[in-house]
């Protein structure tokens, strides 16, 4: 069974820096492509990074710059580096597996951390 | 605001059928790219409900069904059940951004 279990969420302040964690199982993690999305309350889906099995990269505008997508295939993992956290960046995040056959979906979900930035 | 548009709400009342549009541009739907949808019940987590326009992953009933045309695609359910009260987001992909992985804003199903 595939599992991802989001981990690290918390209380920052503004400007302040957060690592968010999926640890993966169920399948094998060094196959596939990875994702963040995030759902800020009451409001809709974000995508915001993806990293391929070859660790390739990308980022949408609201965070380039700011947060930094990893994985360690060895340990299963999928990483969020977050820094100079904004109010607005106050969401639940999600981490997302990619479909093996490059139709830019997502098939499985973890169950989401909660950030929340706040003075 | 969002690049791919749903309708903010929809409803229906139990075994009654409703349709859920998603509405794109010529740089995701209109450009050949597929439509996959979410639903995402009450305090959980996203789940994958149809995935390349028309595909439904195991375990989901054929009640739910997709459709795509130009720049546009619909979210299909037929027989409403309570249980299907949930938020639906349609997700492409839009080759204008920086490889960017889009979503609709999602619709609100009420049954009624």
């Amino acid at each position: 069974e595939v599992q991802l279990v989001e981990s690290g969420g918390g209380l920052v302040q503004p400007g302040g820096s957060l690592r968010l964690s999926c640890a993966a199982s169920g399948f094998t993690f060094s196959n596939y492509e990875m994702n963040w999305v995030r759902q800020a309350p009451g409001k809709g889906l974000e995508w915001l990074s993806y990293i391929s099995n070859s660790e390739t990269i990308y980022y949408a505008d609201s965070v380039k710059g700011r947060f930094t997508i990893s994985r360690d295939d060895a340990k299963t993992s999928l990483y969020l580096q977050m820094n100079s956290l904004r109010v607005d960046d106050t969401a639940v995040y999600y981490c997302a597996r990619g479909d093996s056959g490059g139709w830019y979906y997502f098939d499985y979900w973890g169950q989401g951390t909660l950030v929340t930035v706040s003075s | 605001q969002s690049v791919l548009t749903q309708p903010p709400s929809v409803s229906g009342a139990p075994g009654q059928r409703v349709t859920i549009s998603c509405t794109g541009s010529s740089s995701n739907i209109g450009a050949g790219y597929d439509v996959h949808w979410y639903r995402q019940l009450p305090g959980t987590a996203p789940k994958l409900l149809i995935y390349g326009n028309i595909n439904r992953p195991s375990g989901v009933p054929d009640r739910f069904s997709g459709s795509k045309s130009g720049t546009s695609a619909s979210l299909a359910i037929t027989g409403l059940q309570a249980e299907d009260e949930a938020d639906y987001y349609c997700q492409s992909y839009d080759s204008s951004l920086s490889d960017s992985r889009v979503f609709g804003g999602g619709t609100k199903l009420t049954v009624l």
